[in-house]
């Protein structure tokens, strides 16, 4: 077990819907990371997330945003769904800088747009 | 341009054999980071290990080590001794903090360890 939780595990919905994913990290840990894995696409980075603030973005989607609370927990909302977005997606937590240079997966979460 | 290559999709090896698997990058930055990852047929991700481009020096980790040399480009990983268990989806990243932040994914390497 990682420590780092994510919900759902499973998400079926349709186009065009809107879904929120929910990421929380390791106790202490300050840093989020979101990943986007396909068949199509492989595995992408998505955005990362710091005490609170946007720390660096990769190849997210207008659709799609995310924010990290002030609890440390994340979200990841993906509006206008299109088949093309049926994916798994992590989440990741690491330490704060100088306690590691270590990442923690959570489970995933997967998502199949009908 | 940055872009990681993992030529080799698929390596079946036998129990107890040494086997390394490949990563060649691509970056003209003189600052960034290389990752390797692991996915079990579980399809879980494990982070293994984080090297900044300053830190050349050889990593061994139990029977896991790694080599870097910048003058190849290459990031290539070995497990020694494998097992059954170290069957899994490796992949290989590049990160580039300096400028336009990239995160670049290899394609992974599939390795079967057969009994």
């Amino acid at each position: 077990d990682s420590g780092v939780t994510q919900t759902p595990k499973h998400l079926i919905t349709a186009t065009g819907q809107r879904v929120t994913l929910r990421c929380s990290p390791r106790s202490g840990d300050l840093s989020v990371y979101w990943y986007q894995q396909s068949l199509d696409q492989g595995l992408q980075f998505l955005i990362q997330y710091y005490n609170g603030e946007e720390r660096a973005k990769g190849n997210i989607l207008e659709r799609f945003s995310a924010q990290q609370f002030p609890d440390l927990h994340s979200e990841l909302n993906l509006s206008s769904l299109e088949l093309g977005d049926s994916a798994l997606y992590f989440c990741a937590s690491s330490p704060p800088p100088g306690q590691g240079n270590e990442q923690y997966f959570g489970p995933g979460t997967r998502l199949t747009v009908t | 341009a940055q872009k990681v290559t993992q030529a080799q999709t698929e390596i079946s090896v036998v129990e107890k054999e040494d086997v390394t698997l490949d990563c060649v990058y691509e970056t003209r930055d003189t600052t960034y980071y290389l990752f390797w990852y692991k996915q079990p047929p579980s399809g879980e991700l494990v982070f293994l290990i984080r090297r900044n481009s300053f830190d050349e020096q050889n990593e061994i980790s139990g029977r896991y080590s790694w080599n870097f040399q910048k003058s190849t480009s290459s990031f290539n990983f070995t497990i020694t001794a494998s097992q059954v268990v170290d069957s899994a989806v490796y992949f290989c990243a590049l990160i580039r903090t300096s400028g336009t932040y990239k995160y670049i994914f290899g394609t992974g390497t599939r390795l079967k360890v057969l009994a």
